[in-house]
């Protein structure tokens, strides 16, 4: 059974600093795995998502890298602002399955 | 930029009762999803909607909750008698192919308070 792990559970930082999330997953067979955003009472919002056959995604300030075979997944964030406080997840899908396997996430706060 | 728009965005209910939370999936979309979130815990996978049956349910999905999509627009999700530990946030999701290809699209949730 899949299990995906996020670490740190919470990560406080200055604006301007930069930073990088963990995330690794026990069953390697995965088909992609995506990166989300989640604010306070509010949905997931998409932000990366990287096939089993990609390293990396880009998107302005994030980097997403993928090595399959250790099962790890890092989220790097360029220059961090207030407005990227939020919880990220890191979700993982499988061949042969429609669903996504997701971690607890970790809530970053980027302080003024 | 195209929305899932989800209702009622918090309902309360007694132990019991039946609920239906409902959600427009984005138009073009062909694959439909349930997700719930208990509170401080993971987002856990419910069931998948294609073609209109479902393809695929987790093991939480059992015979008190069913999907509908009763025409063409709406897709909901009913719970027959909810129960204390159907407390959660219900997210309804969408794509426009299959998982492994596209970006699921998720609305802001349903939170269903069961007292």
């Amino acid at each position: 059974k899949q299990e995906v792990t996020q670490i740190p559970a919470a990560l406080s930082v200055p604006e301007g600093e930069n930073l990088v999330l963990n995330c690794s997953f026990t069953d390697s067979a995965i088909y992609n795995l995506q990166w989300f955003r989640q604010d306070p009472g509010k949905g997931l919002t998409s932000l990366l998502l990287i096939q089993s056959s990609q390293r990396e995604q880009t998107s302005g300030r994030l980097n997403a890298s993928l090595d399959k075979s250790s099962g790890r997944s890092t989220l790097y964030i360029a220059a961090s602002q207030p407005g990227d406080s939020a919880t990220y997840l890191c979700a993982v899908t499988q061949g042969g399955s429609e669903k996504l396997v997701f971690g607890k996430g970790t809530k970053l706060t980027v302080n003024p | 930029e195209p929305e899932v728009t989800q209702t009622p965005s918090h309902q309360v209910t007694q132990m019991g009762q039946e609920v239906i939370l409902r959600c427009v999936p984005i138009s073009n979309h062909l694959y439909f999803y349930w997700y719930r979130q208990i509170l401080g815990q993971k987002v856990e996978f419910l069931v998948s909607f294609y073609n209109n049956e479902i393809s695929e349910k987790s093991e939480i999905f059992d015979d008190q909750f069913s999907v509908e999509r009763p025409d063409g627009s709406n897709f909901t999700l009913k719970i027959r008698s909810t129960k204390l530990e159907d407390s959660a946030m219900y997210f309804c999701a969408s794509s426009e192919n299959y998982p492994g290809a596209n970006v699921l699209t998720f609305g802001a949730g349903s939170r269903l308070t069961v007292l």
